[in-house]
């Protein structure tokens, strides 16, 4: 079965710090890449997606992400993270194959200390 | 914003009730979503539904469940004899036409006692 994984389970960091989160899928055919974020009493919102095209997308808030295929794995970074980046992220695919639904990873918690 | 809104934003029922959880999708979206993620774990697809059928469905989604557009606006999840393992978030998500982006609601989390 397809799946999802995501390489940290939290991660705490001080403003500033760099952030690198990362997330691989099992090989499943042609797929389609997110990002959510969860933000403390907040439903979940699209950072980026990557569907074809420059392997490097950007996002909203300064989040970056790059699809590497040869790895299966599609990392999301932020250089410099600030206080209020304190969320959950969650990495989602869409395995074209398997129909329109997402199979997510388990979610990083990232505390960011002020 | 547009946004996909759910309620209630909790339940708690007795095992053996049934529950109604409602989602209303983003207007001009035509597919439908419920996830649930139990506590600690990933979370799960469980169906999707177009043009008023369900077009993909998980191992989870047995016969306990149904899900229905009863009007123009709401997307609902039946759960008609809720079980102890039922307890979770449920996430509602709509997607429009052609675009392969889905869109989440808050969330109803659900406590089966």
């Amino acid at each position: 079965a397809q799946s999802v994984s995501q390489h940290n389970h939290h991660v705490i960091l001080s403003e500033a710090a760099s952030l690198e989160l990362g997330c691989n899928y099992s090989y499943g055919g042609t797929v389609n890449l997110f990002w959510y974020v969860q933000y403390p009493g907040q439903h979940l919102q699209l950072l980026l997606k990557y569907f074809s095209g420059d392997p490097l997308v950007k996002g909203i808030k300064g989040f970056e992400a790059e699809f590497i295929k040869s790895k299966f794995s599609f990392n999301l970074r932020k250089p410099s993270v600030q206080w209020s980046d304190t969320a959950e992220y969650f990495c989602a695919v869409n395995f074209k194959a398997a129909g329109n639904k997402l199979t997510f990873g388990g979610g990083t918690r990232v505390l960011v200390k002020p | 914003e547009p946004e996909v809104t759910q309620t209630p934003s909790h339940q708690v029922t007795q095992m053996g009730q049934e529950v109604i959880l409602r989602c209303v999708p983003i207007s001009n979206h035509l597919y439908f979503y419920w996830y649930r993620q139990i506590l600690g774990q990933k979370v799960e697809f469980l169906v999707s539904f177009y043009n008023n059928e369900i077009s993909e469905k998980s191992e989870i989604f047995d016969d306990q469940f149904s899900v229905e557009r009863p009007d123009g606006s709401n997307f609902t999840l039946k759960i008609r004899s809720t079980k102890l393992e039922d307890s979770a978030m449920y996430f509602c998500a709509s997607s429009a036409q052609g675009e392969e982006t889905q869109y989440f609601g808050p969330g109803t989390r659900l406590l089966v006692l």
